[in-house]
């Protein structure tokens, strides 16, 4: 079984704040975990990905990420917002298990960004 | 890399007509995703294949809905005939290699407007 879970639909920060973006996970295998980013009417573009290397992750635009395994947590971070992060971010979970793979969206956190 | 490249990027139909949106994925990828966005259901995996073979299509909502991918660098999404409630943004997405690591990187995505 594979879930996750994005823990706020809607997070709002005043620019040059940070940012922090939650997201727990559970699987039975030994996934990797992705975060992208879906700007308005667009498509959605890899931030990061954590594939069992160093478990903090650095991303573009700053972002970086951080597997906690003894918590299921790879929750998403920037030290300073910026207007143009304002978009809907994914936490994505990736996993084979005999051949056959399962991918697990969570449900997206909005950031607004406030000037 | 001219990444997903899907068509069309904007559709308006009439309820019962028949809507097929096209996708070529990266060369060299060989699993190919669609995915179905809408406000209240989120992101949803509709079908995938490995090269070119459906693996899993138990997303797919219903018969009217059919997937094909004749060969490594082209796959059609059809629905017939259209319905309302299918009115949504139809990603396809691809990526290199069969394993848990490698991203998926998504088109721009098709919007689909039925009335």
């Amino acid at each position: 079984a594979q879930s996750v879970t994005q823990l706020d639909s809607h997070v709002s920060v005043s620019e040059g704040t940070p940012v922090l973006l939650r997201c727990n996970y559970s699987s039975s295998y030994s996934p990797s975990l992705f975060w992208y980013v879906q700007h308005p009417n667009k498509g959605l573009q890899l931030l990061l990905k954590y594939t069992s290397a160093a478990t903090l992750v650095k991303g573009i635009n700053g972002f970086e990420a951080e597997f906690k395994k003894s918590e299921t947590s790879f929750h998403l971070t920037k030290p300073s917002a910026h207007m143009s992060d304002a978009a809907e971010y994914f936490c994505v979970v990736r996993a084979f298990s005999g051949g056959y793979q399962k991918v697990t969206f969570g449900t997206g956190t909005k950031l607004q960004v406030i000037p | 890399d001219a990444g997903v490249i899907q068509s069309p990027r904007h559709e308006v139909t009439e309820m019962g007509q028949e809507v097929t949106l096209r996708c070529k994925p990266i060369s060299g990828h060989n699993s190919l995703f669609w995915y179905r966005q809408t406000m209240m259901r989120g992101l949803e995996l509709l079908i995938y294949f490995n090269n070119n073979v459906p693996i899993d299509d138990s997303g797919m909502p219903e018969d009217r809905f059919s997937a094909k991918m004749p060969n490594a660098s082209f796959s059609t999404l059809k629905i017939q005939p259209s319905e309302p409630r299918d009115s949504a943004v139809y990603f396809c997405a691809s990526s290199p290699r069969d394993r848990e690591v490698n991203t998926i990187y998504f088109g721009e995505g098709s919007w689909l407007t039925v009335v």
